[in-house]
């Protein structure tokens, strides 16, 4: 099955700079790669996805990067806020599933005002 | 929309007792699916349904949780007798499998279950 690395566990920056989670992924026919933000008291929700055909996919301040290759892909937040202070997941499908998700162990990010 | 609903939000047992969770996807939603989130860890997939049909229970523990979906819209996890090692979150999520967009998973606010 799908093994899904994921780190740094905490990062705390300062408002208005960076941050940068990276993931690695065991399965080379994996195709797929969403990032979900998870909120206190509050279920994951879907802040990206990139699927292996483009290397890179930006929606505002928030990017994601894909090395096949390598077997990882990032996410970029620039521009930090408060409100982006929360938990992120990245995640990779199990080969052969039938769209279904391996999380990573989850980045506690604290923006610093 | 409506999204995910989940019930109760919080649910405090002793250990052997049983419970239940409910869960109702968003309208539509053809796939269904039930994690387990420990503390300080990602969402692990216990059971995932297609329609009133199971796809996937291989992480489920059949000895004491059982899930169901009877009519291909609520789902409900049941766990019977609990262990102390059950206290985690368990989080609800859909999917519509319609065009690129249908890999998405929308999640519940989740059930946080503590077992004393």
């Amino acid at each position: 099955g799908e093994n899904v690395e994921q780190h740094p566990s905490t990062l705390s920056v300062q408002e208005g700079d960076s941050a940068v989670i990276k993931c690695t992924y065991s399965d080379s026919a994996s195709n797929y790669f969403p990032w979900y933000k998870q909120e206190l008291g509050k279920g994951p929700q879907l802040i990206i996805d990139i699927r292996s055909n483009v290397g890179e996919k930006k929606d505002q301040r928030i990017a994601v990067t894909l090395n096949k290759t390598a077997k990882h892909f990032s996410l970029h937040i620039t521009e930090t806020q408060p409100e982006d202070s929360a938990v992120y997941f990245c995640a990779a499908p199990p080969s052969g599933s039938a769209r279904q998700l391996t999380f990573g162990s989850g980045t506690q990010l604290t923006v610093l005002p | 929309e409506a999204g995910v609903a989940q019930s109760p939000r919080y649910k405090i047992i002793e250990k052997r007792q049983s419970v239940a969770f409910w869960c109702n996807p968003i309208s539509g939603h053809a796939t269904l699916y039930w994690y387990q989130q420990i503390l300080g860890q990602g969402p692990k997939l216990l059971i995932q349904f297609q329609n009133n049909g199971v796809v996937d229970d291989s992480q489920l523990p059949k000895d004491r949780f059982s899930a169901e979906r009877l009519k291909g819209v609520d789902s409900t996890l049941k766990i019977q007798p609990a262990k102390l090692e059950d206290s985690a979150v368990y989080l609800c999520a859909s999917s519509s499998n319609i065009g690129v967009s249908g890999n998405e998973q929308f999640f519940g606010p989740g059930t946080r279950l503590t077992v004393l």
